[in-house]
């Protein structure tokens, strides 16, 4: 089938500690994102990718990184710089930038 | 920037009711897209609707239609006929159209009843 993946659902984050969530899509999509949803919020940018071995910073980048070399693959990595990393992470792709985006169904993110 | 708001936090319906979801958002561009995304229980988000700015005609997905005011800069939601199954969260989202990043609202929660 295709789609996108994530995983694992569920993560949990010890104080100083790096982690890192996979994403994965089989869609042949060009574009790959990521983004964070807090409780009563809408989605918020953290990095995206429109192209393999090149990617951007979104509007909170900090305390992130991302790598993109392979164009199915987008793992997100929250470091011990963010200090509240707590939250429910969407990744998401296009065909292109400028198209719909799809997103994969989550990772909850929890610090012990 | 661009911002995108939604005013209503949350919204009932009867099951089988018609019901309009508000969006308003603020830009300078005039070449955009607007969106519509459902969130269900289980946080999938899933395209609903989609909008080029540059179409004057309403774009319509079988139950769920769009009042696209460009002049108002109001983009609302009419689900027809509303399905228990169509409890969720709703996102109203505007990209730029030679930029691709999303800016969402903060959501509506719909809840239909039986």
């Amino acid at each position: 089938d295709g789609g996108i993946t994530q995983s694992p659902k569920y993560l949990f984050r010890k104080e100083g500690q790096n982690v890192t969530l996979s994403c994965e899509q089989n869609l042949n999509h060009d574009a790959m994102y990521w983004y964070r949803q807090d409780p009563g919020q809408g989605l918020r940018l953290i990095y995206y990718s429109q192209i393999v071995n090149d990617f951007q910073k979104g509007d909170i980048a900090e305390g992130y990184s991302v790598s993109r070399e392979k164009k199915e693959s987008f793992p997100l990595t929250v470091t011990s710089a963010q200090k509240n990393p707590t939250a429910f992470y969407l990744c998401a792709s296009s065909r292109r930038s400028q198209e719909t985006q799809y997103f994969g169904p989550g990772t909850r993110l929890l610090v012990l | 920037a661009q911002t995108v708001t939604q005013s209503q936090p949350e919204m009932s319906v009867q099951e089988a009711e018609t019901v309009t979801l508000s969006c308003t958002y603020d830009t300078s561009e005039s070449n955009y897209y607007l969106f519509w995304y459902k969130q269900p229980p289980s946080r999938q988000m899933i395209l609903v609707i989609r909008q080029e700015a540059y179409k004057q005609q309403n774009a319509t997905e079988n139950r769920f239609s769009v009042n696209f005011q460009k002049a108002a800069k109001s983009f609302s939601l009419k689900i027809s006929d509303s399905q228990l199954g169509d409890t969720a969260m709703y996102f109203c989202a505007f990209m730029e159209y030679n930029f691709n990043k999303f800016y969402f609202g903060s959501g509506t929660k719909l809840n239909v009843k039986p």
